[in-house]
């Protein structure tokens, strides 16, 4: 058990409908990072926040966003979902820029 | 930009042999390394990590990697593989001037023969 976890474990919702992820980080860590591993893009980055400020973004879509609450926790919003938006969503914190601690991750189903 | 490649997809070995999974990475500077363990339905686990130092680095699991920089390379070994090691295994580098966001390589998924 890394100490992340996440919410809900599995998600089953239909094109065009919106979703949230939520995420609560390991205790102390500030550092929240989401990823999406599919079939065919296999693991990617989606994007950071440290202490509730956007740090960095990788391929996220325009219709995905993401915030980090002052308790830490953080939500991934999933929004005008495509069939190709199902994967396994995954966070990840740590206590700075260091090693990162993966949670069970959401599995994500769109039909 | 950088990237990661494991060149095998699938690796299957007998219990109790040695095990290398390969990872060759590109990067700019000195990368942050890592290998992570995915088992069937789970989540990521970390087995080890190289940021600097002693470039043999030990992990969880008897496992061992080996940072080569005239290779870019950081294979991931065990001298003695169970049964238990069946899982897929992901080499990452992370971007340390970008809140070191990790990039994975494709996997490599390991099966275990009795």
């Amino acid at each position: 058990d890394s100490g992340v976890t996440q919410t809900p474990k599995h998600l089953i919702t239909a094109t065009g409908q919106r979703v949230t992820l939520r995420c609560s980080p390991r205790s102390g860590d500030l550092s929240v990072y989401w990823y999406q591993q599919s079939l065919d893009q296999g693991l990617q980055f989606l994007i950071h926040y440290y202490n509730g400020e956007e740090r960095a973004k990788g391929n996220i879509l325009e219709r995905f966003s993401a915030q980090q609450f002052p308790d830490l926790h953080s939500e991934l919003n999933l929004s005008s979902l495509e069939l190709g938006d199902s994967a396994l969503y995954f966070c990840a914190s740590s206590p700075w820029e260091e090693t990162q601690y993966f949670g069970p991750g959401t599995r994500l189903l769109v039909l | 930009a950088q990237s990661v490649t494991q060149p095998d997809i699938h690796i299957t070995v007998s219990e109790g042999a040695s095990l290398e999974l390969r990872c060759n990475y590109s990067y700019g500077a000195t990368p942050y390394l890592f290998w992570y363990v995915q088992s069937p339905g789970q989540g990521l686990q970390l087995l080890l990590k190289y940021f600097s130092g002693d470039t043999l680095v030990q992990g969880i699991k008897g496992f061992e990697a080996e940072f080569k920089r005239s290779q870019s390379s950081f294979n991931l070994r065990k001298p003695s593989v169970h049964w238990s090691d069946a899982a897929e295994y992901f080499c990452a580098v992370g971007n340390n001037n970008a809140g070191n966001m990790l990039t994975f390589g494709g996997g490599t998924r390991l099966m275990v023969k009795p």
